[in-house]
């Protein structure tokens, strides 16, 4: 089972500032196979980055993707106040698929 | 516009069964592999099964295997056996973004299954 690790838990930022994501896997993950998606509070997961680096549709540039092998990255460049969110990364490369346990951003 | 609409879920005694189903619309249904991902409260988000466009590919996490079955037919559903406490979570239907298997594009909104006595 290919063993996804998001850091930071929690990254406390205020509107404007730039948050890096951390996602490692135990095993490489083919680019193709990695995603990343948002929640909200009461809301359903939306994707927003899939094949590590493109945006899905609909989803604003501040937010990019990148990375490769075990070591993958979500960056949103400045926070706008609807991007506080838990951020999940997620891999469909080999069964079981496999979440991140997330990554909180919230308001400092 | 695509849209997947959960139902079936409720309160529910270890041991007892739960079908869910996932109404779908807006897209040609036939063509997608569709997932099942839950979130027990608090918690984060966990892959339950995967179904290929013609059910020919199936695969569960080891949690749930020989309890829960997926199966499609003009719907997605979870036929859910043995609940155990440990299955309370909202549970979310996807669809991916092709025939196999693939990222999770547009998620439903969620139907909660609790297990308890």
């Amino acid at each position: 089972e290919i063993v996804l690790t998001q850091s930071p838990g929690t990254l406390s930022l205020s509107p404007g500032e730039r948050a890096t994501l951390s996602c490692r896997a135990s095993q490489s993950v083919g680019s193709f196979y990695l995603a990343w998606y948002q929640q909200k509070p009461g809301q359903a997961p939306r994707l927003l980055i899939y094949a590590a680096s493109n945006r899905a549709t609909g989803i604003p540039d501040r937010f990019s993707g990148s990375g490769s092998g075990t070591d993958f990255t979500l960056t949103i460049s400045r926070l706008e106040p609807e991007d506080f969110a838990v951020y999940y990364c997620q891999q469909f490369g080999s069964s079981p698929f496999t979440f991140g346990p997330g990554t909180k951003v919230d308001i400092k | 516009e695509v849209q997947l609409v959960e139902s079936g879920g409720g309160l529910v005694q270890p041991g007892r069964s739960l079908r869910l189903s996932c109404a779908v619309s807006g897209f040609t249904f036939d063509d997608y592999a569709m997932y099942w991902v839950r979130q027990a409260p608090g918690k984060g988000l966990e892959w339950v099964s995967s179904i290929s466009w013609n059910s020919g590919n199936i695969i569960y996490a080891d949690s749930v295997r020989g309890r829960f079955t997926i199966s499609r037919d003009n719907a997605l559903y979870l036929q859910m056996n043995s609940l155990r406490p440990e299955d309370t979570a909202l549970y979310y239907c996807a669809k991916g973004r092709s025939s196999g298997w693939n990222y999770f594009e547009h998620w439903g909104q969620g139907t909660l299954v609790t297990v308890s006595s």
